[in-house]
């Protein structure tokens, strides 16, 4: 049963860099089938696919959010990142990171519990 | 691109079926066969109740179910009980490697 835990801080400045890890356990994150994703939830909104690394390093990233976001991966922790830079109060959300299995990004069977980031000075 | 839209509620006494939509378009709903749908209790994970429009992981019960009729997939639970009360959220695959989310419907039980 494959497990994913959020870790971060809790509260960022405006203008500065929001990182995230996310640590996968009881599965390999360096199984050829799955996508690793990231997800955010805005206060009182719905949720929205920011995007994924596969394990040899590839990514894709939402249009919207991709000039501001870098998801890396380090197989020897079972670990992987978000970074999203320059960041507002627009950026306040629970962060969630969850699995997909290919092909395509047909959806996501395992979620971490979520990590509340705020944005504020 | 727009989110995918759901109702913001619905309700249902406890043994009623209840149905959930999501209207997208041919680009997202219409275009591909990958609809998923979630259950999410505040502060806890989400949780995959449908995949692919219509199947079911394993554990999830039979009272839930899934179609899609050309760009509205629905989710419809059977039996409803008290413990189903949850925010749904559906998502469909777009295409060029993205996936984005309806915006949730609160369902109440009765």
């Amino acid at each position: 049963q494959v497990q994913l835990q959020e870790s971060g801080p809790g509260l960022v400045k405006p203008s500065q860099t929001l990182a995230l890890t996310c640590t996968v356990s009881g599965d390999s994150i360096s199984s050829a089938a799955y996508y690793w994703n990231w997800i955010r939830q805005h206060p009182g909104k719905g949720l929205e696919w920011i995007g994924y690394i596969y394990y040899r390093g590839s990514t894709y990233y939402n249009p919207s959010l991709k000039s501001r976001v870098t998801i890396s991966v380090d197989t020897s922790k079972s670990q992987f990142s978000l970074n999203l830079t320059s960041v507002t109060a627009a950026d306040s959300a629970v962060y969630y990171c969850a699995r997909s299995p290919l092909p395509w990004l047909r959806f996501f069977d395992s979620w971490g519990q979520g990590s509340p980031v705020t944005v504020s000075s | 691109q727009s989110a995918l839209t759901q109702p913001a509620s619905v309700s249902g006494s406890p043994g009623q079926s209840i149905t959930i939509s999501c209207t997208g378009t041919s680009r997202d709903v219409g275009g591909y066969e990958y609809v998923s749908w979630y259950q999410h209790h505040p502060g806890k994970a989400p949780k995959l109740m449908i995949y692919d429009v219509s199947n079911r992981p394993s554990g999830v019960s039979d009272r839930f179910s899934g179609s899609k009729s050309g760009n509205t997939a629905s989710l419809t639970i059977s039996g409803l009980q008290n413990e189903d009360e949850a925010v749904y959220y559906c998502a469909s695959y777009t295409g060029a490697s993205t996936l984005i989310f309806g915006g949730g419907t609160t369902l109440t039980v009765l």
